[in-house]
């Protein structure tokens, strides 16, 4: 089945740097590779998401870029600030209707 | 927030209770889904639910029964649980399924998070 690898599981970086964190997946056939941010006391929220039919997505500060060819995809965030901090998930679809989650990246910005 | 409520927010029962979770949306979405998130694991699907009629059920045990009697709520009865079951119980709804091809992402709620004494 799908196994999605995430990596760092923990990031501290100053404010005004850059967070990269990265997921490797199995299953050849995913094609929708979607990102959830989780902070204290509320569930994931969608922050971006690629699409195989790309490399890579922007969205102000937040970009994703995707590798088909070594089953990878990551997250950049730059110029980060303290509300960045919360934990972040990578997942991949399995069997084209399952979401596998990674197991999480808590990111965290210092002042 | 999202679109997806889920009550009661905190939940603390014995092993011999039966409580139940509900999951709201107002987003018109058809699919909703059930996710078990514990300390240091991944999300973990439990169930999905496509247009009311459950499509996926996780290897779940019994003692955690779903309902969806229409598009827009969700049920989670517990019964008789264990204490490794505490956890936060997560719902999300879709506009389709992943393999509908159509607007996929998924709305997570806020989470119920239960205690089993």
């Amino acid at each position: 089945g799908e196994n999605v690898e995430q990596h760092p599981s923990t990031l501290s970086v100053q404010e005004g740097d850059s967070a990269v964190i990265k997921c490797t997946y199995s299953d050849s056939a995913s094609n929708y590779f979607p990102w959830y941010k989780q902070e204290l006391g509320k569930g994931p929220q969608l922050i971006i998401d690629i699409r195989s039919n790309v490399g890579e997505k922007k969205d102000q500060r937040i970009a994703v870029t995707l590798n088909k060819t070594a089953k990878h995809f990551s997250l950049h965030i730059t110029e980060t600030q303290p509300e960045d901090s919360a934990v972040y998930f990578c997942a991949a679809p399995h069997n084209t209707d399952k979401l596998i989650f990674g197991t999480g990246t808590r990111l965290q910005v210092f002042p | 927030e999202t679109g997806v409520t889920q009550t009661p927010r905190h939940l603390v029962m014995g092993m011999t209770n039966k409580k139940s979770l509900k999951c709201e949306q107002h987003l018109g979405h058809n699919a909703m889904y059930w996710y078990k998130q514990s300390a240091k694991k991944p999300l973990e699907l439990m169930f999905v639910y496509n247009f009311k009629e459950q499509t996926e059920n996780n290897s779940v045990p019994s003692r955690f029964s779903p309902e969806c009697p229409n598009s827009s709520h969700l049920f989670l009865h517990l019964h008789t649980l264990q204490p490794e079951d505490s956890a936060l119980y997560l719902c999300a709804s879709s506009q389709t399924l992943l393999r509908g091809g159509g607007t996929d992402t998924q709305y997570f709620g806020p989470g119920t998070r239960l205690t089993v004494l």
